[in-house]
């Protein structure tokens, strides 16, 4: 079965700091892949996908960018935190109509 | 309106008691997921349901396609359930079109 990488689990960063997290997943190949945030109070909202290396495709504007330099690597950037960039990012792997791989998620503080 | 709506917001249960969870959407969708989250933030996947009713365990799943709406139902409820469970569908882009999610205490 799959299995989703994602680290750090927690991370307190200043504001105007960069971000680097990162999700790896083994056990499959060619995934859908999916960053997925939580703000406080909210449900989890679609950041980014990619279906292929190189192909990312965003949901919202913001102050995050997502690349994917591998097939199984998924990583969500930021030059310069802000404040409300805070909350639970969820790194997530599930093709059409198949069962929803998730990383153990890291939750970011921006101070 | 949200797409995904969840009811109740939160749900305070005694050990044993049998639970349930709504979820109503307001998109078409090809499968809708019910999802653990525990208080560390992970995430595990419980039931994909695209029609009629699964059961593991203690936990059943049920969806009605026509009504747009699906229960969580947990029989015989433990402390150890006591986590946030949340109603997802898949959006047009494959994603996850996730619920705010109901949050259960279930207590000895």
């Amino acid at each position: 079965s799959q299995t989703i990488h994602q680290w750090p689990a927690t991370l307190v960063q200043p504001v105007g700091s960069p971000l680097s997290l990162e999700c790896t997943v083994e056990g499959t190949s060619n995934p859908n892949l999916y960053w997925y945030r939580q703000a406080a109070g909210r449900g989890l909202q679609l950041l980014f996908y990619s279906i292929g290396i190189g192909q990312i495709s965003s949901e919202v504007p913001q102050n995050l960018s997502a690349s994917r330099p591998q097939d199984r690597q998924f990583i969500l950037s930021s030059k310069k935190l802000l404040l409300s960039d805070s909350g639970f990012y969820l790194c997530a792997c599930h093709f059409p109509n198949t069962e929803a791989f998730f990383g153990q998620g890291t939750r970011l503080t921006v101070v | 309106k949200n797409e995904v709506e969840q009811s109740p917001q939160n749900l305070t249960a005694q050990e044993g008691e049998f639970i349930t969870i709504n979820c109503s959407y307001s998109v078409g969708i090809s499968a809708l997921h019910w999802l653990q989250q525990h208080p560390g933030g992970g995430i595990v996947s419980l039931f994909m349901l695209s029609s009629g009713k699964k059961k593991h365990g203690r936990l059943i799943a049920t969806i009605n396609i026509q009504e747009k709406h699906s229960s969580l139902h947990i029989t015989a409820s433990h402390p150890r359930d006591s986590a946030v469970y949340i109603c997802a569908v898949r959006g047009s882009q494959g994603n996850l079109i996730f619920g705010k999610g109901t949050k259960l205490s279930v207590k000895p």
